[in-house]
């Protein structure tokens, strides 16, 4: 199995623009996760879903960020408009929660805004 | 508010002796706990766990223990070896597994030859 696979692995974008992270989860898992990583607020999860359906999105920061699961093998993380301190790593994990609590990591995204 | 806590942002051991890694968590529903290894870019991968109904658990170099009642639980690494050398994050669930999971901050290990 190749893992969890995201894209892009590095994404640099001006203030204001739109930027689009994308997941493709282990096959067969039924839960997908968004994490974000930053020195001062360490990994924070940001929003889940099981199913395909989101569960919670307490997590995410304001409106400005959305997140999608149109099928059970992608996901997409999305900040409209984009701001400087939205710079992290983006991480995207899965599992399959009925019957485990470990979720299996991608190698995540990092985004810079200038 | 912070609910799992690694106090210890980095830890420096020398190589073939024993690592000792802790972390603290105050919500009492957790009821599932882990260790993560990362690697620089690279995402977290899974090292260990433990379900709250235990307080040992082992693997190889790598042991767990939980003390409920203190709400504290600890990773041992023995002998460490330079590959150990990582951030390790605590991490913590409920709801048995279709939850996220909340992790602390990370201790930076660093395995000196």
């Amino acid at each position: 199995d190749a893992g969890v696979i995201q894209s892009p692995r590095h994404e640099v974008t001006e203030m204001g623009q739109e930027v689009t992270l994308r997941c493709k989860p282990i096959s067969g898992h039924n839960s997908l996760f968004w994490y974000r990583q930053t020195m001062m607020r360490g990994l924070e999860l940001l929003i889940y879903f099981n199913n395909n359906v989101p569960i919670d999105d307490s997590g995410m920061p304001e409106d400005r960020f959305s997140a999608k699961m149109p099928n059970a093998s992608f996901s997409t993380l999305k900040i409209q408009p984009s701001e400087p301190r939205d710079s992290a790593v983006y991480f995207c994990a899965s599992s399959f929660s009925h019957s485990s609590y470990e979720q299996y990591f991608g190698p995540g995204t990092r985004l810079t805004v200038t | 508010d912070q609910q799992v806590k690694q106090n210890s942002p980095s830890l420096s051991v020398q190589e073939g002796r024993i690592s000792i890694l802790n972390c603290d968590y105050t919500n009492s529903m957790f009821d599932y706990f882990l260790w993560y290894k990362k690697y620089p870019a690279e995402g977290p991968t899974f090292l260990i766990s433990i379900s709250s109904i235990k307080d040992k658990n082992e693997d190889g170099r790598f042991t767990v223990f939980l003390n409920k009642s203190a709400k504290h639980l600890s990773l041992h690494i023995v002998p460490s070896q330079p590959g150990d050398s990582a951030v390790y994050f605590c991490a913590a669930g409920a709801g048995g597994g279709a939850d996220g999971l909340t992790f602390g901050k990370g201790t930076h290990l660093i395995i000196q030859p």
